[in-house]
């Protein structure tokens, strides 16, 4: 097995633009996480994914930001326009069920807004 | 808010070491309490998912134990090793119906271990 896939691994871009960051899960897990890591927060859940039905997106910062979930086996996550607080790490996670059982993580996309 | 509080932030310990960190989380709505290690430059890897109250569990020197009613969990580290060197996170989902319960980490516990 792969494992969780995510890319691209490094984004840079200015102010303004916008940024796809791209997930693909385990196949047969059917939930996915979105988080974020910062010094100032450690990892984040921004929203997460059961059956492709997105579950709870409360800790989506702002507008600027959405996911999508349009099959079981790829997920994005959006930001426009993207801003220099949005720079961090971006991880994907999938799990077979939700959280009972264990999550396993992508490598990350490491995001910086100039 | 969910609050899952880690302490100690940080320990360093010498080689053979035994240590142990902390992990609390809300006694209400428990479902399930992960551990994961997290080393530089890499992604989490799980370590235990637990969900009953008592439960032990171990994997080689690293074991952990949950108290559900009191809202905390204990990892420990038997004889440390230099390659332990790692944060170590957990993380608490909250019981919603429907299990859509979320799962929210702490701020975890960096461990240096020196040779």
């Amino acid at each position: 097995d792969a494992g969780v896939i995510q890319s691209p691994r490094h984004e840079v871009t200015e102010m303004g633009q916008e940024v796809t960051l791209r997930c693909k899960p385990i196949s047969g897990h059917n939930s996915l996480f979105w988080y974020r890591q910062t010094m100032m927060r450690g990892l984040e859940l921004l929203i997460y994914f059961n059956n492709n039905v997105p579950i709870d997106d409360s800790g989506m910062p702002e507008d600027r930001f959405s996911a999508k979930m349009p099959n079981a086996s790829f997920s994005t996550l959006k930001i426009q326009p993207s801003e220099p607080r949005d720079s961090a790490v971006y991880f994907c996670a999938s799990s077979r069920d939700n959280g009972n059982s264990p999550l396993h993580f992508g490598n990350g996309t490491r995001l910086t807004v100039t | 808010i969910l609050n899952v509080e880690q302490s100690p932030q940080s320990l360093h310990v010498q080689e053979g070491d035994s240590t142990n960190f902390t992990c609390s989380f809300p006694s209400s709505n428990f479902y399930a309490l992960h551990w994961y290690r997290w080393e530089t430059a890499k992604s989490p890897e799980a370590l235990f998912v637990m969900t009953l109250n008592g439960d032990e569990k171990k994997k080689g020197r690293i074991s952990a134990t949950l108290n559900t009613k009191e809202g905390y969990s204990y990892l420990y580290i038997k004889g440390s090793q230099p390659e332990d060197s790692a944060t170590y996170l957990c993380a608490f989902k909250v019981f919603r119906s429907g299990n859509t319960g979320k799962l929210i980490f702490g701020q975890g516990t960096t461990l240096q271990v020196k040779p």
